[in-house]
């Protein structure tokens, strides 16, 4: 059964702390890994990694793809209050894209 | 950049009436649309995967009689909840792959709290 597990599930940090967020995947037909930051309604587009070993970065955020090891790592460096949200990992695979379940991650100021 | 916008945001109904949601791209084509559903402190559940001129794709376990998925047009899908029970309560959204999809993936639009009284 295709499926997209993310750990831990909820998290809470001070703020200044690095968090990093995991999401495996069992999936056929892998076309690309996506993570969202949802805090009140749409989830807000992050990242899209399609290949492995090939970091993406934006400001304090970034994320990585291994393929072989079928894992994507979200990372947050110097967090902030700001970042206060559920993190969502998505795999398209086939024709469908699949959500995990999330982390809930709180910074305490 | 992308938009699709969902209509309408907030709806209260009565058990038994019907609920129509639609999504749209404004600005690009989508021939496909993600239909999900929501739960309180919970992820994105894909209800549906809704195909421009032919018959949605339901996933496992979600009644196609029940949430009827149209798809008429590159820019318009539709989701209508049909014989609402409360507990058809939850939030509902829908996404779109983008046009660009290279570095953006999909847009979503900003979601449906569905209320059944």
């Amino acid at each position: 059964e295709d499926k997209v597990v993310q750990s831990p599930l909820s998290l809470v940090v001070h703020e200044g702390d690095t968090v990093t967020l995991n999401c495996s995947y069992e999936v056929t037909n892998f076309r690309s890994l996506l993570w969202y930051k949802q805090e009140k309604k749409a989830p807000t587009f992050l990242f899209m990694l399609t290949s492995s070993g090939i970091e993406k970065k934006s400001g304090r955020l970034s994320s990585i793809l291994d393929k072989k090891e079928l894992f994507s790592i979200l990372n947050i460096t110097a967090t902030q209050t700001g970042d206060s949200a559920i993190y969502l990992c998505a795999v398209e695979y086939g024709n469908k894209l699949v959500f995990g379940a999330g982390t809930i991650l709180r910074v305490k100021s | 950049g992308a938009v699709v916008s969902q209509h309408p945001s907030r709806v209260i109904c009565k058990s038994g009436t019907s609920v129509k949601i639609e999504c749209r791209s404004l600005d690009f084509q989508a021939t496909t649309m993600f239909w999900y559903r929501q739960f309180p402190k919970q992820s994105l559940m894909l209800m549906a995967t809704s195909n421009e001129g032919s018959k949605a794709t339901y996933e496992q376990g979600v009644e196609k009689d029940k949430f009827l998925i149209n798809h008429a047009s590159l820019t318009l899908s539709t989701l209508t909840v049909t014989s609402a029970h409360p507990e058809d309560s939850s939030f509902y959204i829908c996404s779109a792959e983008t046009s660009g999809r290279a570095n953006y993936g999909y847009t979503f639009g900003s979601g449906t709290r569905l209320t059944v009284v």
